[in-house]
Formats: structure tokens, C-alpha cells, sequence
């Protein structure tokens, strides 16, 4: 079992583009997160899906959106990246509010 | 919504000494607690987890946990710290649909 793996890895985008992050499970869990972390800030929830087709708003939604259209993937797209959304990117997943099993992140910049 | 404050950013032992490092949580319901680790450049993993029974939890490692709901703390503890527990340590909290995150600890073992 791979658990949870998001792709790429790295991406530098210029202010104004726009980009989609790929997070996969194989852990069969209705639960899955998206995550920023910033130094001093810990992990701070953007959105997450308690199941195929739902989305619901984290702490910090604003500038992100997501789609659950398939149990085992949740994308994170960036419509109009902004120099604030320079972090690093946490996916992970659930069976419910227990454990949450993370992907290895990816690394963003916006310049 | 629940919250997790942890103690003190920055924590430097020597080889050997104890390990403390210290949540406090709020939630409006009986809570999930965790504590995840982080190596460098990686994701989050699970070092332990307290859902109900046992207030004492065995964690990966070495390390321990103690729910105390008087005080609302979830401190964890490792006897005899060793080089390889360097590491960032974060304290979460998980009630209903999502878990909230500490800032973080960062944990330097001195030789």
C-alpha cells in the first residue's frame, strides 16, 4: 500500500497562475484534509471531505478551492496564486476523527 | 471549535535527560488527542493517541502521554532522550469532523 501520496512534490508558480494539488489514498478512508504549514503557524486546516462529492471549509479556505470527486483522491486548486500562499502542503486522511495519516507534502512558492 | 496550546517553541535536552513537552487542548466534547512527529522534510507521523479508557498512553519510541481532563493537558514525556528523537513535535486535538494543530515544538537533543 503506497497510504497517502501527493503530487508534485515542488512547484514554483508566478502571481496569478493557477494550479491544482493531487492528493491519493489507498487506505479505503471517507475522510480526507488539506493542510498548509507555515513556520511558527503548526498545520492549518484549508478544507476538508467527510466523503465522495462533500467538501466543507477549514480554518483558512479563503483563496483555495477543492473537489472530491472520487473516495480516494481530493484536489486542491489554486485559482490565483498569491505570494501568502508560499507554504508547504499537507494532505491527509481518516476513517473519522481518529488517526489522520499524512502524505509527504508539497513545497510552493509563489513569486 | 476546538484548540491546542503547546508550551514553549523551542525545547533543547542533553542525551539522555527527560523529555517534557506540554500541550493544553480545549474542546467542547470528550476529545481525541494525538501527538504527531516530523523529521525534516517529511510528513507528519503518529506518535501516540488518547480516545477513551486509559488515561496513560504508550506511544512509539519511548514515549508516553497523560490525559489529565482536570487540566485539560495531554503532556508527553520520553524518559531518556536520545540524538534521533531531534525531531518537530506537534499536540492536536480532534472532536467532531477535523483536528486542530499546535504551533509546534522543536525538540534539540545536545550530546
Amino acid at each position: 500500500n503506497a497510504g497517502v501520496t501527493q503530487t508534485p512534490k515542488f512547484r514554483v508558480l508566478k502571481t496569478g497562475q493557477s494550479m491544482t494539488l493531487l492528493c491519493a489514498q489507498d487506505m479505503n478512508h471517507e475522510y480526507m484534509y488539506w493542510y498548509r504549514q507555515d513556520p511558527g503557524m503548526g498545520l492549518r486546516l484549508i478544507h476538508y471531505s467527510v466523503g465522495e462529492g462533500t467538501t466543507a471549509k477549514g480554518e483558512v479556505p479563503d483563496g483555495y478551492n477543492v473537489s472530491r470527486l472520487k473516495k480516494q483522491n481530493f484536489l486542491l486548486g489554486l485559482e490565483s496564486a498569491a505570494p501568502s500562499q508560499t507554504s508547504v502542503y499537507f494532505c491527509a486522511s481518516s476513517y473519522s476523527k481518529d488517526t489522520q495519516y499524512f502524505g509527504p507534502g508539497t513545497r510552493l512558492t509563489v513569486l | 471549535a476546538q484548540s491546542v496550546t503547546q508550551l514553549g517553541s523551542h525545547v533543547s535536552v542533553s542525551e539522555g535527560a527527560l523529555v517534557l513537552l506540554r500541550c493544553n487542548y480545549s474542546s467542547s466534547v470528550p476529545p481525541y488527542l494525538f501527538w504527531y512527529v516530523q523529521y525534516p522534510n517529511q510528513g507528519l507521523q503518529l506518535l501516540l493517541k488518547y480516545t477513551t479508557g486509559a488515561t496513560l498512553v504508550k506511544g512509539i519510541n519511548g514515549f508516553e502521554a497523560e490525559f489529565k481532563k482536570s487540566e485539560t493537558s495531554f503532556h508527553l514525556t520520553k524518559p531518556s532522550a536520545h540524538m534521533s528523537d531531534a525531531a518537530e513535535y506537534f499536540c492536536a486535538v480532534s472532536d467532531h469532523n477535523d483536528m486542530r494543530f499546535g504551533a509546534g515544538t522543536r525538540l534539540t537533543v545536545k550530546p
